[in-house]
């Protein structure tokens, strides 16, 4: 079965840093653009994140609001999709999920909890 | 950022009659592709979102031809007809044309 997995959610205190993964199968991360989408309940889903497929360089794009502390990255050895989350506040507290920018393949998601 | 608005945000159906969600762009979805990259998904509870539509109109596999999407340009519409029980959930939009993709605030579907 094709599935995304994702891990590394958790509780983490404002100002810490926490990294997602999203571990593929049967399905090759590399050849498809992928990104990670969060949802809260006061803002609803919300990209975070999208790496392009090896074929089309693998530029990766964050949009304004987490520019300058969310990382994405991905292992093609691995088949892994990763999400480095640095300074997190209160706010970053969400569910996470890894998926194909198309949207076609979600993961289960990961909560990650952000609180002192 | 494209701001997409659904409308009804809550939707109380009747088991066996039709249901319609609009979702409008603040601007013009067809890229210069010439695709208009408009998909709708559904969520049920406790479930990560499942698309059932992409491009407006296409549905994904195995999704049942009860689910119809249409519409251009910025107005888009997705039509539930014989709704079931098993389609109780949350109803998003999202527009792919321009990055970053954006989603509407979903419209929860209920049974009456």
């Amino acid at each position: 079965e094709v599935q995304l997995v994702e891990s590394g959610g958790g509780l983490v205190k404002p100002g810490g840093s926490l990294r997602l993964s999203c571990a593929a199968s049967r399905f090759i991360l590399s050849d498809a653009w992928t990104g990670w989408v969060r949802q809260t309940p006061g803002k609803g889903l919300e990209w975070v994140g999208r790496i392009k497929a090896k074929s089309d360089g693998g530029a990766t794009e964050i949009p304004a609001p987490v520019k300058d502390r969310f990382t994405i990255s991905r292992d093609d050895l691995k088949n892994t999709l990763y999400l480095q989350m640095n300074s997190l506040e209160t706010e970053d507290t969400a569910v996470y999920y890894c998926a194909t920018t198309g949207g076609g393949l979600w993961g289960q998601g990961t909560l990650v909890t952000v609180s002192s | 950022d494209v701001v997409m608005t659904q409308s009804p945000l809550s939707l109380p159906v009747t088991l066996g009659q039709s249901a319609s969600i609009s979702c409008r762009s603040s601007q013009s979805l067809v890229r210069s592709d010439g695709n208009t990259y408009l998909s709708w998904f559904q969520q049920r509870p406790g479930q990560s979102p499942r698309r059932l539509i992409s491009k407006v109109s296409n549905r994904d596999s195995g999704v049942p031809d009860r689910f119809s999407g249409s519409g251009s340009g910025t107005d888009f519409t997705l039509k539930i007809s014989r709704v079931e029980a098993a389609d109780v959930g949350v109803y998003y939009c999202m527009q792919g044309t321009q990055w970053p993709a954006t989603f509407g605030q979903g419209t929860k579907l209920e049974i009456k």
